[in-house]
Protein backbone atom coordinates (compact mmCIF):
# COMPACT_ATOMS: atom_id res chain seq x y z
CA UNK A 1 0.00 0.00 0.00
CA UNK A 2 1.52 3.64 -0.86
CA UNK A 3 2.46 5.58 2.23
CA UNK A 4 0.72 9.01 0.41
CA UNK A 5 -2.63 10.31 0.00
CA UNK A 6 -2.60 13.13 -2.21
CA UNK A 7 -5.14 16.27 -2.52
CA UNK A 8 -7.28 17.13 -4.73
CA UNK A 9 -6.24 14.37 -7.30
CA UNK A 10 -6.37 17.14 -10.31
CA UNK A 11 -6.53 20.84 -9.98
CA UNK A 12 -7.20 23.75 -12.72
CA UNK A 13 -5.95 27.41 -12.33
CA UNK A 14 -5.54 30.53 -14.13
CA UNK A 15 -2.22 31.64 -14.23
CA UNK A 16 -0.96 33.81 -11.59
CA UNK A 17 -2.98 32.74 -9.00
CA UNK A 18 -2.00 30.21 -6.12
CA UNK A 19 -1.55 26.64 -6.10
CA UNK A 20 -1.80 23.98 -3.23
CA UNK A 21 -1.43 20.35 -2.99
CA UNK A 22 -1.89 18.29 0.46
CA UNK A 23 -0.56 14.97 1.09
CA UNK A 24 -1.25 12.92 3.66
CA UNK A 25 0.77 10.04 5.04
CA UNK A 26 0.77 7.07 7.31
CA UNK A 27 3.55 6.16 9.84
CA UNK A 28 6.48 8.03 10.65
CA UNK A 29 9.19 9.79 8.57
CA UNK A 30 12.53 10.83 8.64
CA UNK A 31 11.98 13.54 5.67
CA UNK A 32 9.27 14.46 3.21
CA UNK A 33 10.24 15.56 -0.72
CA UNK A 34 7.89 16.77 -3.42
CA UNK A 35 8.49 15.87 -6.99
CA UNK A 36 7.33 16.95 -10.38
CA UNK A 37 6.47 15.32 -13.36
CA UNK A 38 6.13 16.75 -16.61
CA UNK A 39 4.21 15.02 -19.29
CA UNK A 40 6.11 11.61 -20.57
CA UNK A 41 8.95 12.30 -18.47
CA UNK A 42 11.00 11.10 -15.52
CA UNK A 43 10.56 12.82 -12.22
CA UNK A 44 12.40 16.01 -10.66
CA UNK A 45 13.07 16.63 -7.39
CA UNK A 46 11.62 20.09 -6.07
CA UNK A 47 11.95 20.46 -2.10
CA UNK A 48 12.78 18.47 0.72
CA UNK A 49 11.32 18.85 4.72
CA UNK A 50 12.92 17.19 7.32
CA UNK A 51 10.97 15.81 9.76
CA UNK A 52 11.91 18.17 12.88
CA UNK A 53 11.05 21.15 10.24
CA UNK A 54 7.90 23.13 9.55
CA UNK A 55 8.15 25.14 6.82
CA UNK A 56 10.45 25.82 4.36
CA UNK A 57 10.38 27.66 0.98
CA UNK A 58 12.39 27.89 -2.58
CA UNK A 59 11.51 29.93 -4.97
CA UNK A 60 8.21 30.30 -5.96
CA UNK A 61 7.55 26.58 -3.62
CA UNK A 62 6.59 26.68 -0.31
CA UNK A 63 6.26 23.49 1.86
CA UNK A 64 4.59 22.86 5.32
CA UNK A 65 4.91 19.74 7.13
CA UNK A 66 2.83 19.10 10.35
CA UNK A 67 3.77 15.33 11.63
CA UNK A 68 1.08 15.49 14.17
CA UNK A 69 -1.40 15.49 11.88
CA UNK A 70 1.14 13.14 9.16
CA UNK A 71 0.50 15.46 6.51
CA UNK A 72 2.44 18.19 4.32
CA UNK A 73 0.97 20.77 1.57
CA UNK A 74 2.66 22.49 -1.07
CA UNK A 75 1.85 25.83 -2.70
CA UNK A 76 3.16 27.23 -5.73
CA UNK A 77 3.09 31.11 -5.90
CA UNK A 78 1.92 33.10 -8.84
CA UNK A 79 1.33 30.00 -10.99
CA UNK A 80 2.49 29.88 -14.67
CA UNK A 81 1.36 27.89 -17.57
CA UNK A 82 5.13 25.87 -17.40
CA UNK A 83 3.98 24.66 -13.86
CA UNK A 84 1.44 22.09 -15.82
CA UNK A 85 2.61 19.17 -14.24
CA UNK A 86 1.97 16.13 -11.74
CA UNK A 87 3.07 16.91 -8.21
CA UNK A 88 4.15 13.69 -6.39
CA UNK A 89 4.75 13.90 -2.31
CA UNK A 90 7.32 10.90 -1.67
CA UNK A 91 8.09 10.00 2.31
CA UNK A 92 11.73 8.99 3.44
CA UNK A 93 12.16 6.56 6.42
CA UNK A 94 15.47 5.81 8.19
CA UNK A 95 16.07 2.97 5.00
CA UNK A 96 17.48 5.00 3.20
CA UNK A 97 17.19 4.93 -0.78
CA UNK A 98 13.28 3.48 -0.09
CA UNK A 99 11.10 6.61 -1.04
CA UNK A 100 7.27 5.61 -1.02
CA UNK A 101 5.69 8.19 -3.11
CA UNK A 102 2.17 9.15 -3.20
CA UNK A 103 -0.49 9.17 -6.21
CA UNK A 104 0.16 12.40 -7.49
CA UNK A 105 -1.87 15.60 -8.25
CA UNK A 106 -1.97 16.83 -11.81
CA UNK A 107 -1.62 20.74 -12.15
CA UNK A 108 -3.14 22.59 -14.96
CA UNK A 109 -2.28 26.56 -15.28
CA UNK A 110 -4.26 27.90 -17.86
CA UNK A 111 -2.68 30.97 -19.66
CA UNK B 1 27.58 13.44 -15.93
CA UNK B 2 24.48 11.48 -18.20
CA UNK B 3 22.83 11.53 -14.67
CA UNK B 4 20.44 8.30 -14.88
CA UNK B 5 20.12 6.56 -18.23
CA UNK B 6 17.46 3.85 -19.32
CA UNK B 7 17.64 1.29 -22.37
CA UNK B 8 15.49 0.95 -24.07
CA UNK B 9 13.21 4.12 -24.36
CA UNK B 10 10.18 1.76 -25.66
CA UNK B 11 9.20 -2.02 -26.12
CA UNK B 12 7.06 -4.56 -26.84
CA UNK B 13 6.54 -7.98 -25.40
CA UNK B 14 4.55 -10.95 -26.10
CA UNK B 15 3.39 -12.77 -22.89
CA UNK B 16 6.04 -15.45 -21.36
CA UNK B 17 8.89 -13.20 -23.26
CA UNK B 18 12.13 -12.44 -20.84
CA UNK B 19 13.78 -9.32 -20.91
CA UNK B 20 15.75 -6.88 -19.04
CA UNK B 21 15.54 -3.14 -19.21
CA UNK B 22 18.80 -1.04 -18.38
CA UNK B 23 19.82 1.67 -15.75
CA UNK B 24 23.19 3.07 -15.20
CA UNK B 25 24.06 6.42 -13.47
CA UNK B 26 27.56 8.26 -13.63
CA UNK B 27 27.34 10.09 -9.99
CA UNK B 28 28.39 7.39 -7.80
CA UNK B 29 25.24 6.97 -5.88
CA UNK B 30 25.29 4.13 -3.20
CA UNK B 31 21.21 3.86 -3.77
CA UNK B 32 19.41 2.70 -6.87
CA UNK B 33 15.77 1.71 -7.34
CA UNK B 34 13.03 0.69 -9.89
CA UNK B 35 9.81 2.05 -9.82
CA UNK B 36 6.73 1.26 -12.25
CA UNK B 37 4.17 4.04 -12.71
CA UNK B 38 0.28 2.94 -13.37
CA UNK B 39 -2.52 5.17 -14.17
CA UNK B 40 -3.75 6.38 -11.63
CA UNK B 41 -1.00 4.82 -8.89
CA UNK B 42 1.15 6.95 -9.01
CA UNK B 43 4.97 5.11 -8.11
CA UNK B 44 5.51 1.86 -6.48
CA UNK B 45 8.96 0.95 -5.53
CA UNK B 46 9.77 -2.69 -7.30
CA UNK B 47 13.47 -2.95 -5.87
CA UNK B 48 15.78 -1.23 -4.06
CA UNK B 49 19.83 -1.37 -3.68
CA UNK B 50 21.79 0.08 -0.67
CA UNK B 51 25.02 -0.69 -2.24
CA UNK B 52 26.97 -2.89 -4.61
CA UNK B 53 25.63 -6.65 -3.81
CA UNK B 54 22.84 -5.72 -1.85
CA UNK B 55 19.54 -5.17 -2.84
CA UNK B 56 15.80 -5.65 -1.43
CA UNK B 57 12.06 -5.74 -2.61
CA UNK B 58 10.10 -2.86 -2.56
CA UNK B 59 6.10 -2.99 -2.08
CA UNK B 60 5.60 -4.97 -6.25
CA UNK B 61 8.44 -7.41 -6.53
CA UNK B 62 6.64 -10.37 -7.72
CA UNK B 63 7.66 -10.94 -11.35
CA UNK B 64 11.03 -9.18 -11.45
CA UNK B 65 14.57 -9.99 -10.49
CA UNK B 66 17.35 -7.56 -10.19
CA UNK B 67 21.03 -7.48 -9.06
CA UNK B 68 23.76 -4.84 -8.75
CA UNK B 69 27.24 -6.34 -9.21
CA UNK B 70 28.29 -2.31 -9.54
CA UNK B 71 27.71 0.89 -7.98
CA UNK B 72 26.96 2.38 -11.66
CA UNK B 73 24.36 -0.50 -12.72
CA UNK B 74 20.98 -2.01 -11.76
CA UNK B 75 19.24 -3.95 -14.24
CA UNK B 76 15.82 -4.82 -14.01
CA UNK B 77 14.94 -8.48 -15.48
CA UNK B 78 11.37 -9.31 -16.22
CA UNK B 79 11.51 -13.33 -16.06
CA UNK B 80 7.99 -14.13 -18.19
CA UNK B 81 6.00 -11.14 -18.80
CA UNK B 82 2.50 -10.77 -18.62
CA UNK B 83 0.10 -8.12 -19.64
CA UNK B 84 -0.34 -6.69 -15.72
CA UNK B 85 3.12 -5.58 -16.31
CA UNK B 86 2.25 -3.17 -18.70
CA UNK B 87 4.14 0.18 -17.40
CA UNK B 88 6.39 3.01 -17.47
CA UNK B 89 9.38 1.82 -15.45
CA UNK B 90 11.52 4.73 -13.69
CA UNK B 91 15.18 3.88 -12.34
CA UNK B 92 16.37 6.07 -9.73
CA UNK B 93 19.48 7.04 -7.87
CA UNK B 94 20.80 8.87 -4.77
CA UNK B 95 23.04 9.02 -1.99
CA UNK B 96 21.37 10.01 0.83
CA UNK B 97 24.74 10.94 3.23
CA UNK B 98 25.37 13.42 0.54
CA UNK B 99 21.81 15.01 -0.43
CA UNK B 100 19.13 12.98 1.96
CA UNK B 101 17.84 10.51 -0.11
CA UNK B 102 16.81 13.81 -3.27
CA UNK B 103 16.36 11.17 -5.73
CA UNK B 104 17.45 11.28 -9.40
CA UNK B 105 15.20 9.71 -12.10
CA UNK B 106 15.84 8.45 -15.32
CA UNK B 107 13.56 9.34 -18.41
CA UNK B 108 11.88 5.49 -18.57
CA UNK B 109 10.97 2.55 -20.07
CA UNK B 110 7.70 2.38 -21.41
CA UNK B 111 6.88 -1.48 -21.55
CA UNK B 112 3.73 -3.08 -23.48
CA UNK B 113 3.13 -6.34 -22.80
CA UNK B 114 1.13 -8.03 -25.60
Amino acid sequence: SQQGEEDPQALSIQEGENATMNCSYKTSINNLQWYRQNSGRGLVHLILIRSNEREKHSGRLRVTLDTSKKSSSLLITASRAADTASYFCATGGNQGGKLIFGQGTELSVKP
Amino acid sequence: NAGVTQTPKFQVLKTGQSMTLQCAQDMNHEYMSWYRQDPGMGLRLIHYSVGAGITDQGEVPNGYNVSRSTTEDFPLRLLSAAPSQTSVYFCASSAPRQRNNEQFFGPGTRLTVL
